[in-house]
């Protein structure tokens, strides 16, 4: 079975300081990668996503980056936070890399990031 | 461009009723796919049920089924004998067919609460 992860749970940050948020897949070869943003109460947004390693396509960038070192995981950076990058921030697989697929996601837990 | 409207922002009902949301789309492409995704108070963001834009047919999946109508792109959730745990929000997404690593768009969400 396929497993999804994100780390860390929780981070309390201050603006200006830098910033890397995780995602791991397991149990699931190849797949497209996604990041999305959720403000408190909000919709999800998403950022980055990526159909291979080390290929990563902007959707909203929001002054972070994304980078896919391996397979299996997809990071989210920034150097400098700002109080707007405050939010739920969701890693989500699907089939891929064909476009054939319904595009259904399955998320990971997310993390929780509060800017101060 | 593709869109995606909730416009309930939250409904109340008692436990063991029916509930039913709305949710209406914008797209130009003939093939899509419709999904409603449930995320709980912890912020796990859970999929429910899809509809694809070829099939007449109404989806179901246990207690959940869709309302389906193609000429006003609409596709309502229908959630019957709500129980307690069926609080949260639910979202309604959309994706194209073809879109390659594009992901899903998601609306704003309806807030359910179920009442004993």
């Amino acid at each position: 079975a396929q497993t999804i992860h994100q780390w860390p749970v929780a981070e309390i940050k201050a603006v200006g300081s830098p910033l890397s948020l995780g995602c791991t897949i397991k149990g699931k070869s190849s797949p497209n990668l996604y990041w999305y943003w959720q403000a408190t109460g909000g919709t999800l947004q998403q950022l980055f996503y990526s159909i291979t390693v080390g290929q990563v396509e902007s959707v909203v960038q929001l002054n972070l980056s994304a980078s896919r070192p391996k397979d299996d995981q997809f990071i989210l950076s920034t150097e400098k936070l700002l109080l707007s990058h405050s939010g739920f921030y969701l890693c989500a697989w699907s089939l891929g890399p064909t476009s054939q697929g319904t595009g259904q996601l399955y998320f990971g837990e997310g993390s929780k990031l509060t800017v101060l | 461009a593709q869109k995606v409207t909730q416009t309930q922002t939250s409904i109340s009902v008692m436990e063991k009723t029916t509930v039913t949301m709305d949710c209406v789309y914008e797209t130009q492409d003939s093939s899509y796919f419709l999904f409603w995704y449930k995320q709980t108070a912890s912020g796990e963001i859970v999929f429910l049920i899809r509809q694809d834009s070829y099939k007449k047919e109404n989806a179901t999946v246990g207690h959940y089924s869709l309302n389906f109508q193609k000429p006003k792109s609409s596709i309502g959730l229908i959630i019957t004998a709500t129980q307690i745990e069926d609080s949260a929000v639910y979202f309604c997404a959309m994706r194209e067919g073809g879109q390659g690593g594009r992901a899903l768009i998601f609306g704003t969400g309806t807030t359910v609460s179920v009442s004993p």
